[in-house]
């Protein structure tokens, strides 16, 4: 398999429930995204991993908890979430967090995303 | 308040017509810009990307035109096909801020066979 996978694709979940996503990349990258797109909004980065530490936080709120073992794998683990965290999650990867722009490698790869509904 | 606008939710062009789609920023520190294209059910996918030292970066049928002193940055897609309905993100980056991506909210493009 290639490029950016993510599971599951969508997902239902109640308010008191916990659940993981997981992204997984196949392009031997080492920095990896999750990013929240809201309906009609932009997309809004949540966490940065850079050879597996995390770089960037932006915010989120602790019922979002990201882990990432590896370079290729990245989970964001979910639990008491609220109904307006409903949302479509994306995972990218890129080669590595703030390469220069001249090298052209630091464009980011996306997954197709997990639809996530909370009831 | 978002620092990447793309004003225009939705765009229709005919088949073969030019299709301009067109993003403004206020963050004078971009300096790197990226249109990336997405359909129903998937993820983005990277379309073009200028940076700040041009004005100009043409890859067959898209090409993105940068107007640094107006801080906006257009996309031209010439000739139009079906295939290129999906909606269509910009997103710039700076130095100062490790490279991180900002979005704009995307354009809805329609190309009518």
């Amino acid at each position: 398999e290639t490029g950016v996978t993510q599971t599951p694709r969508h997902l239902v979940m109640g308010m008191t429930n916990k659940k993981s996503l997981k992204c997984e990349q196949h392009l031997g990258h080492n920095a990896m995204y999750w990013y929240k797109q809201s309906a009609k909004k932009p997309l809004e980065l949540m966490f940065v991993y850079n050879f597996k530490e995390q770089t960037e936080n932006n915010s989120v709120p602790s019922r979002f908890s990201p882990e990432c073992p590896n370079s290729s794998h990245l989970f964001l683990h979910l639990h008491t979430l609220q109904p307006e965290d409903s949302a479509l999650y994306l995972c990218a990867s890129s080669q590595e967090v703030g390469l220069a722009i001249t090298s052209g490698t630091d464009t980011q790869y996306f997954g197709p995303g997990t639809r996530l509904t909370v009831l | 308040d978002q620092q990447v606008k793309q004003n225009s939710p939705s765009l229709s062009v005919q088949e073969g017509r030019i299709s301009i789609l067109n993003c403004d920023y206020t963050n004078s520190m971009f300096d790197y810009f990226l249109w990336y294209k997405k359909y129903p059910a998937e993820g983005p996918t990277f379309l073009i990307s200028i940076s700040s030292i041009k004005d100009k970066n043409e890859d067959g049928r898209f090409t993105v035109f940068l107007n640094k002193s107006a801080k906006h940055l257009s996309l031209h897609i010439v000739p139009s096909q079906p295939g290129d309905s999906a909606v269509y993100f910009c997103a710039a980056s700076s130095s100062g801020s490790a490279r991180q991506l900002t979005f704009g909210s995307g354009t809805q493009l329609t190309v009518l066979p």
